[in-house]
């Protein structure tokens, strides 16, 4: 089963309305990365939170992480219709040098 | 060079033939990936390298996927007696240092491939 999950898995808003995602795990973490994929192809690191951390910020990106009940947010403010992409929340596991990926959520930013 | 570079960007093949996908890292990144992803799917690990070893493999779905890494830098994906199965795209990722803890990793282009 997947470590990661995100919901939801579509999400279409209009543009300058806020995003939020939501992106839950399984095991104990060493930290949560966020990351954009246009197009099907690369990906593009947005952020990344440590286990130790509640909450950061970068840009019109704000993050959370909640480790009690293993889950994170990636909350995008006044979106633009650029932000349209899939988003893919990633987490280290503890004791291994890997990330593992979600499904991703698909946003659309409708002008 | 200033990005992870994969090669080729497409290739189609033959059921039952053998393919190789290249990746070139960014210079002086120790850590580099292989993910693969079907299409509309999430992303599934396949291998990692530090320096020339792989510490981790257990992500390659078969006997007929292999992946080695020469001089710390390129790495080539061998996929072996292709099948339809194998059509995804291939996504090599690099690192400074084992484990993302110190950062996230930067992804190539990835390398779309198709068996008929």
């Amino acid at each position: 089963s997947q470590q990661g999950e995100e919901d939801p898995q579509a999400l279409s808003i209009q543009e300058g309305e806020n995003a939020t995602m939501n992106c839950s795990y399984k095991t104990s973490i060493n930290n949560l990365q966020w990351y954009r994929q246009n197009s099907g192809r690369g990906l593009v690191h947005l952020i990344l939170i440590r286990s130790n951390e509640r909450e950061k910020h970068s840009g019109r990106l704000r993050v959370t992480l909640d480790t009690s009940k293993k889950s994170s947010s990636l909350l995008i403010t006044a979106s633009r219709a650029a932000d349209t992409a899939s988003y893919f929340c990633a987490t280290e596991l503890q004791g291994a040098q890997k990330l593992v990926f979600g499904q991703g959520t698909r946003l659309t930013i409708n002008p | 060079g200033a990005g992870v570079s994969q090669s080729p960007s497409n290739k189609v093949t033959e059921k039952g033939k053998d393919v190789e996908l290249r990746c070139d890292p960014i210079s002086g990144h120790t850590a580099l990936y292989w993910y693969r992803q079907s299409l509309g799917q999430g992303l599934e690990f396949l291998i990692y390298f530090q320096g020339n070893s792989a510490p981790d493999k257990s992500g390659l779905p078969s006997d007929r996927f292999s992946a080695e890494r020469t001089g710390g830098s390129v790495s080539t994906l061998t996929i072996q007696r292709t099948q339809q199965e194998d059509s995804a795209v291939y996504l090599c990722a690099s690192s400074l240092v084992g484990g993302a803890f110190r950062g996230g990793y930067t992804f190539g282009s990835g390398t779309r491939l198709t068996v008929v």
